[in-house]
């Protein structure tokens, strides 16, 4: 196990509905990330949060948006859900030290939570 | 902008196979990969990181190989078995950016 735990497991809402996941992250990483899966797909980088700031984004709407907390959980909400907004998000923790500019560690994946839009 | 390709998308082995999955990367300019297992409607399993200083990472029968200046990696599973069935994930950040872009991934099934 990473250490990294979303909530809910499984969700079903239907369109136009607004949902708010979460991610409590390792103990001791400052950086959170949400990825949007599809079926059959790989992973798709929706943004990016390190010590509470945005820190970079995907291409996906501003009905996507993110919060990071103090104690480095976070939460993905979206708005206005679509059909096509059901998919398995995942949330990633990591520790950045950013001392080279660059992104050198691993990033730890939680399970998941699967979104079924009607 | 970065892709990233994973071929074959499907694998079927015997049990004991030892097997080569592939991961390729059209902008070289990256500072690390990642290979990722996931089980079927699970989260990712981080196998291995390779910095892109380094030419290969080994763990147990998980062997990464870096090629940065052709744009590949592989993996290398040696003596396969049917605990290893799952799909295979690739990733790479571009540039100095924390987030990672993934491969299609590989689905694998080892035959008992």
């Amino acid at each position: 196990e990473t250490g990294v735990t979303q909530s809910p497991t499984h969700l079903i809402k239907t369109r136009g509905q607004q949902v708010t996941l979460r991610c409590s992250s390792q103990s001791g990483h400052n950086t959170v990330s949400w990825y949007q899966q599809a079926l059959g797909q790989g992973p798709q980088f929706i943004f990016q949060y390190y010590r509470e700031e945005e820190n970079g984004r995907g291409n996906f709407p501003p009905r996507f948006s993110g919060l990071q907390f103090p104690n480095y959980s976070s939460e993905l909400n979206v708005n206005a859900l679509e059909l096509d907004d059901s998919a398995l998000y995942l949330c990633a923790s990591s520790l950045e030290i950013w001392t080279s500019g660059a992104s050198t560690d691993t990033q730890y994946f939680g399970p998941g939570t699967r979104l079924t839009v009607l | 902008k970065q892709e990233v390709t994973q071929i074959p998308a499907a694998l079927s082995v015997p049990e004991g196979e030892n097997l080569v999955l592939n991961c390729s990367f059209t902008d070289s300019a990256i500072y690390n990969l990642q290979w990722f297992r996931q089980d079927p409607g699970k989260g990712l399993t981080s196998l291995l990181l390779i910095q892109s200083s380094q030419r290969e990472q080994t763990s147990g029968r998980l062997n990464a190989s870096l090629d940065k200046s052709s744009g590949r990696s592989t993996l290398y599973i040696a003596a396969s078995q049917p605990g290893d069935s799952a799909t295979y994930l690739c990733a790479v950040p571009p540039g100095n950016t924390g987030k990672l872009i993934f491969g299609q991934g590989t689905t694998l099934q080892v035959k008992p």
